[in-house]
């Protein structure tokens, strides 16, 4: 199975900051890295696809990066809406694996 | 725009079968392209893919689980199936059924999901 590491685990920062979150993965997936963004009682939302990719609908202030093993999400200038869990996925090969989540926390 | 929607009972005892049921609006089960998952949350913890099913019939599973699933669909029914045999306190999870779909990039997405049903184990 491909292990996925994200890091940090949580995260405190404050509204309008710029944050990068990362994700690696145990072997290259090339660019097969999705990010999706989970409210609290709520089903993950798809925020970018093939790493880098902004699914329709997406704020402009997210955007991903990376290829082979390193990958980065980043929020461009906080909103109070983005205090979240996040989680990076590969769709590279299967068992498809996620990362164990970054909690975004208000500073 | 597609909903899925899960169903099943909420407490099962152990040693028995999880069953749970996602029924599809707005889209067909019966449409080539997309695989229809079932994707797992134990509590205050991250996410597992545990299978797959495609229109055809054809079934992908998790390894981890493999011994003890089987997916199945209902195209007469809008509908596909997740069953989940000899379960323990460690299947105490939220599940999702979602679609898995081509990006037209590098790779599949899960683009859309349920809400989630909370399924615990326990007597």
């Amino acid at each position: 199975d491909i292990q996925m590491t994200q890091s940090p685990s949580s995260l405190s920062a404050s509204v309008g900051d710029r944050v990068t979150i990362s994700c690696r993965a145990s072997r290259s997936i090339s660019r097969y890295l999705n990010w999706y963004q989970q409210k609290p009682g709520k089903a993950p939302k798809l925020l970018i696809y093939a790493a880098s990719s902004l699914q329709s609908g997406v704020p402009s202030r997210f955007s991903g990066s990376g290829s082979g093993t390193d990958f980065t999400l980043t929020i461009s200038s906080l909103q109070l809406e983005d205090f979240t869990t996040y989680y990076c996925q590969q769709s590279y090969s299967s068992p498809y694996t996620f990362g164990q989540g970054t909690k975004l926390e208000i500073k | 725009q597609v909903q899925l929607q899960e169903s099943g009972p909420g407490l099962v005892k152990p040693s028995q079968t999880l069953a749970l049921t996602c029924t599809v609006s707005g889209g067909s089960v019966s449409s080539g392209g997309y695989y229809w998952s079932w994707i797992r949350q134990h509590p205050g913890k991250g996410l597992e893919w545990i299978g797959y099913i495609y229109y055809s019939g054809s079934t992908y599973y998790n390894p981890s689980l493999k011994s003890r699933v089987t997916i199945s669909i209902d195209t007469s029914k809008n509908q596909f199936s997740l069953k989940l045999s000899s379960v323990t306190a460690a299947d105490t999870a939220v599940y999702y059924c979602a679609r898995y779909k081509n990006s037209d990039s590098s790779g599949y997405i899960f683009d859309s999901w349920g809400q989630g049903t909370l399924v615990t184990v326990s007597s």
